[in-house]
């Protein structure tokens, strides 16, 4: 079955750094990516979609500075947190988009300290 | 805009107990819609999906059913286990954008 593999699965970084997380997707190419952020006991947030090729199409209240998207290939898209601060500690996950289907990576729970 | 909606958590069975968790949808025309559900600390699963109306989504025992009269694709299990315990989602797309549900976490008890 399609997999998408997304890493790291967690990371700590110090307040200030930029951590780059990745989505690949295995054996599919995927067009369309979605990244996500979910707080805990709270429910996914959509925070940007990425076209392999394009500009991501971010949603109403993220910043696009501070969370960079580049889909460089068809099985490839990176979110780097830029110049992290403590209230961006979350879990972030990835999707990609298929015919029938989403598939979604396994989140990263970053921490900035 | 679209929006899906979900029952309040926490749900807390006795193991081999009925199992259901609401959701309703708002959407221009038929979304497809699913159920994922999510283990402490990992990414999301698919359960099970429904693209039109009347479709049946099953797997591991559990089941919905797209309704287009009451917009509701309520999750069902006859008999749970403790190994379910987890959260569960409820979500929508019909632009290609999946809108999730609140969630709501399961509990099963020995």
């Amino acid at each position: 079955g399609a997999v998408v593999s997304q890493h790291p699965s967690w990371v700590i970084c110090k307040s200030g750094t930029s951590v780059k997380i990745e989505c690949r997707s295995l054996d599919f190419q995927a067009t369309t990516m979605f990244w996500y952020r979910q707080f805990p006991k709270q429910s996914l947030m959509l925070m940007a979609t990425s076209n392999e090729g394009s500009k991501a199409t971010y949603e109403q209240g993220v910043e696009k500075d501070k969370f960079l998207i580049n889909h460089a290939s068809l099985t490839l898209s990176t979110l780097t947190v830029t110049s992290a601060h403590p209230e961006d500690s979350s879990f972030y996950i990835c999707s990609a988009s298929r015919r029938y289907g989403y598939t979604f990576g396994s989140g990263t729970r970053l921490t900035v300290v | 805009g679209n929006s899906v909606t979900q029952m309040e958590g926490p749900v807390t069975l006795s193991e081999e107990a009925f199992l259901t968790i609401n959701c309703t949808y708002t959407a221009t025309g038929y979304p497809s819609l699913f159920w994922y559900v999510q283990y402490p600390g990992e990414g999301l699963q698919l359960l099970l999906k429904a693209t039109k109306a009347d479709d049946k989504g099953s797997n591991k025992g559990f089941e919905a059913t797209y309704r287009k009269e009451t917009t509701s694709f309520h999750l069902e299990k006859g008999s749970v286990q403790v190994s379910d315990s987890a959260v569960y989602f409820c979500a929508g797309s019909n632009t290609g954008k999946l809108i999730f549900g609140q969630g709501t976490t399961l509990q099963v008890k020995p």
